[in-house]
């Protein structure tokens, strides 16, 4: 039972033009969620996050909005950079059980230039 | 800065060998995970510790054990490795959580442990 999708396994994009990466969740107790960022070779490092009370989180370039009816959350990168090509996961943490994250399938983002 | 080491960045062994991956962080984090990641499939949780001593399975604890002896280190064993283990292994650390509270996990640079 996958609690958290990421549909697109891959997205390709030109350099300077905006990046969409799409999460899906089906447990509504679910209150916060995270983007992890993940070049090869390289544990993943924290993104950026966005608690339920809001429905958008920015940061720089990158910005996570996240519509509670729709269980959907997205990541904009604006403007994407050959620098971004990585893998991208989403997250939510499950409270009763340690605040294990359990983690959608990622989504691969190439920047071309 | 915030530090999980892994002992490892490669690793090769042989089917039915019994192999150690280390993992030490230096946050005082209650919380320790391991991860495995595989194509298509993100990032699945074998077991975690929220304290010395204790373990809870993951999603996927078949083939795996655990030991938190210090706060500080929680180490992976795979008792008899096979070739369906061959993946990208990742520890991760965070701090106790509450409901409504949450902190993000860091996470080591990962062993690419292969199996022969």
């Amino acid at each position: 039972d996958q609690q958290v999708k990421q549909n697109s396994p891959s997205l390709s994009v030109q350099e300077g033009r905006i990046s969409i990466l799409n999460c899906d969740y089906t447990n509504s107790m679910f209150d916060y969620f995270l983007w992890y960022k993940k070049y090869p070779a390289e544990g993943p490092t924290f993104l950026i996050s966005i608690s339920s009370i809001k429905d958008k989180n920015e940061d720089g370039r990158f910005t996570v909005f996240l519509n509670k009816s729709a269980k959907h959350l997205s990541l904009h990168i604006v403007p994407s950079q050959p620098g971004d090509s990585a893998v991208y996961f989403c997250a939510a943490p499950s409270y009763n059980q340690g605040g294990k994250l359990i983690f959608g399938q990622g989504t691969e983002l190439s920047v071309k230039p | 800065d915030v530090k999980v080491t892994q002992s490892s960045r490669y690793l090769v062994k042989r089917t039915g060998e019994k192999v150690f991956l280390e993992c030490v962080q230096d946050m005082d984090h209650e919380n320790m995970f391991w991860y495995r990641q595989d194509p298509g499939l993100g990032l699945r949780l074998i077991y975690f510790s929220y304290d010395v001593k204790m373990k809870e399975k993951g999603d996927i604890p078949e083939g795996y054990s655990v030991s938190r002896e210090k706060k500080e280190r929680f180490s992976l064993i795979l008792e008899s490795a096979s070739t369906n283990q061959t993946s990208m292994y990742l520890c991760a650390s965070s701090r106790i959580t509450g409901t409504g509270t949450y902190t993000e996990a860091f996470f080591g640079q990962g062993t690419r442990l292969t199996v022969v």
